[in-house]
């Protein structure tokens, strides 16, 4: 079956600690990205990538870090900078930056 | 900046009924445009794209393109309570340096009453 796969579901941080959430995508898109949902919130670009060993900052990319070494996989790093981490965490993928965008189930990560 | 903007809502409509929802957005260049539909706790599902001015329709789902209003549209026919959802209007628009990305709107919950 052909998608996209976030992992872990659920990730829980210590504070100041460095946490890395995992998306792949085996739909041979070359475009992929990341957001930060807040409760009750719509979408916040953190990064995204248009082509692999290519990646920009999107609105919000303070506190985060990304890579894009295989075309297939678009790991996002957020860091002890980050001040308030505790979001619901959604990677995308798209054929090129002009197509709809299809979604992973999302990561869900709470800070104690 | 460059922004779409939707009602949040809630729209509550009861079931049968037309489901009306709205978006706006800043950039007169866009040319992409899309419907997804966001489950409480689940990730948002493409239901429409549209390019071009007019209506495009898809089973019980009509989206609506006006380029000259810079408005875009979604109408749910026949709605049923598992329409019940939060409705995210996406706009690809020119980055500020360059290359194209897309802007969501906030979203707009839609309550079909049974």
């Amino acid at each position: 079956d052909g998608g996209i796969t976030q992992s872990p579901k659920y990730l829980f941080r210590k504070e100041g600690q460095n946490v890395t959430l995992s998306c792949e995508q085996n739909l041979n898109h070359d475009a992929m990205y990341w957001y930060r949902q807040d409760p009750g919130q719509g979408l916040r670009l953190i990064y995204y990538s248009q082509i692999v060993n290519d990646f920009q900052k999107g609105d919000i990319a303070e506190g985060y870090s990304v890579s894009r070494e295989k075309k297939e996989s678009f790991p996002l790093t957020v860091t002890s900078a980050q001040k308030n981490p505790t979001a619901f965490y959604l990677c995308a993928s798209s054929r090129d930056y002009l197509n709809e965008q299809f979604f992973g189930p999302g990561t869900r990560l709470t800070v104690l | 900046q460059k922004e779409v903007e939707q009602n949040s809502g809630p729209l509550s409509v009861p079931e049968g009924a037309i489901a009306s929802l709205n978006c706006t957005y800043s950039d007169r260049g866009s040319q992409s445009f899309f419907w997804y539909r966001q489950y409480s706790g689940k990730s948002p599902e493409l239901i429409m794209f549209i390019y071009s001015n007019g209506d495009k329709e898809d089973g019980r789902f009509t989206a609506q393109l006006n380029k000259a209003s810079q408005y875009v549209s979604l109408l749910i026919r026949d709605s049923q309570p598992s329409d019940s959802a939060t409705y995210l209007c996406a706009v690809n628009m020119e980055g500020e340096t360059g290359g194209f990305k897309t802007i969501f709107g906030a979203g707009t919950r839609l309550f079909v009453k049974a």
